[in-house]
């Protein structure tokens, strides 16, 4: 079955350390996606992906990165820069429709805990 | 800028009782707008999506949300709650560029049996 792998489920890690959750689908989409979830904020996007080798920052880019080598693959590395990194992160995909009529398949999410 | 309001942090309902959860939204133009459940420590799940046309849309899991332009709203109805059904429901806009999806806060669903 088509779907999104992400992992590890949850990952440990200390202060100052960076470190990189995975992101890997198999449905043949175009666009991926990077949230942020904290309790009582909802989703937050960090970063998006509309084809292969491009990307754009979303709402709380900072202290994040990622890359877009392969179509099915796309990254996400905490870096030492971002301040608070404990979170529940979820990695989703779309076909490229910019109407917007393309829902989101999610992943069942990484939560990080930095200590 | 466009935004989402879900104005219910939490809400419990009995097992067999009626459900309606609010959404509210903030968008210039005709608004796609979605609603999606999230079970403990899993990601989302689609449960319904508006675009256009007949303002009552049917998902799945028997849930239904009805489209009222006059009152920026997008609630989501379900006739009779199962226990299953107790997880965390978020609504969505679609705020343009890049398919770009902006989520409530989130609705946190008890079903006590």
């Amino acid at each position: 079955d088509g779907g999104i792998t992400q992992s590890p489920k949850y990952l440990f890690r200390k202060e100052g350390q960076n470190v990189t959750l995975s992101c890997e689908q198999n449905l043949n989409h175009d666009a991926m996606y990077w949230y942020r979830q904290d309790p009582g904020q909802g989703l937050r996007l960090i970063y998006y992906s509309q084809i292969v080798n491009d990307f754009q920052k979303g709402d709380i880019a900072e202290g994040y990165s990622v890359s877009r080598e392969k179509k099915e693959s796309f990254p996400l590395t905490v870096t030492s820069a971002q301040k608070n990194p404990t979170a529940f992160y979820l990695c989703a995909s779309s076909t490229k429709d910019r109407g917007g009529n393309s829902p989101l398949h999610f992943g069942n999410g990484t939560r990080l805990t930095v200590t | 800028a466009q935004s989402v309001t879900q104005p219910d942090i939490h809400i419990t309902v009995s097992e067999g009782a009626s459900l309606e959860l609010r959404c509210n939204y903030s968008y210039g133009a005709t608004p796609y707008l979605f609603w999606y459940v999230q079970s403990p420590g899993q990601g989302l799940q689609l449960l319904l999506k508006y675009f256009s046309g007949d303002t009552l849309v049917q998902g799945i899991k028997g849930f239904e949300a009805e489209f009222k332009r006059s009152q920026s709203s997008f609630n989501l109805r379900k006739p009779s709650v199962h226990w299953s059904d107790a997880a965390e429901y978020f609504c969505a806009v679609f705020t343009g560029g890049g398919n770009k999806l902006t989520f409530g806060t989130g609705t946190q669903l008890k079903v006590e049996l």
